[in-house]
């Protein structure tokens, strides 16, 4: 089975500055994606970006980008300028490329000080 | 524009009732999936589908079904509401990549 792991439970950052959010996982398969997800106080879940595994390019979104190191099983978020709007939980979520379901880590708390 | 919609937004019942959840999506997806998710804490899957007739158990079913006769609607009932199940519940439908996500359902047991 596939476990997710975020170790950071709550971060705070400045606004305009950069953080980045730690993910690593654990996986015997080959082919999956993986996905970071943004939970604002309005519970919404909202997709940030997404890696498939066989990319050797991380991907970006704007201000997000990612740092996958598929030998590590790592994949951190990076958000640069940081706004007030992105106060929210994040999730790091796995998914093998056959099957649908995905496995989320318990989230990590971030909150952006004006 | 397609959408994932859940009813009713809040929901308080008591101990012993059975309650029934809904969760209707237009994308026209296969997968479909729902989740609780506790104070602070990440989310948990109850059942999932991959198909009209397709349920499958998820790590935290007990207690709760499925069933799905179509495409659009996989309804969550849960038998006799117990107060540990307290929470906020997410249906979510996916097709090949990402998961999309209902607005959330917060239901209390009394």
């Amino acid at each position: 089975a596939q476990t997710v792991t975020q170790s950071q439970p709550e971060m705070s950052v400045q606004e305009a500055e950069t953080v980045t959010l730690s993910c690593t996982y654990d996986t015997s398969e080959n082919n999956y994606y993986l996905f970071w997800y943004k939970q604002p106080p309005s519970r919404q879940m909202i997709l940030v970006i997404r890696q498939e595994a066989y990319k050797q390019q991380n991907a970006t979104e704007n201000r997000f980008s990612v740092n996958f190191q598929k030998a590590a099983k790592s994949f951190s978020l990076k958000i640069s300028d940081s706004q007030l709007g992105d106060t929210a939980m994040y999730f790091c979520a796995f998914m093998n490329f056959n099957a649908g379901k995905s496995t989320f880590g318990d989230g990590t708390t971030l909150t952006v000080k004006p | 524009d397609a959408e994932i919609t859940q009813s009713p937004r809040h929901k308080i019942t008591e101990t012993g009732r059975q309650v029934t959840l809904a969760c209707h999506q237009t994308w026209n997806h296969n997968n479909m999936f729902w989740y609780r998710q506790d104070l602070g804490h990440g989310l948990r899957l109850i059942h999932y589908s991959y198909g009209v007739q397709d349920t499958n158990k998820g790590e935290v079913s007990d207690g709760y079904s499925v069933s799905r006769s179509n495409t659009e609607d996989l309804p969550l009932t849960l038998e006799s509401a117990a107060s540990s199940q307290t929470s906020v519940y997410f249906c979510a439908s996916s097709d090949t990549g990402e998961q999309f996500f209902g607005p959330g359902t917060r239901l209390t047991v009394l």
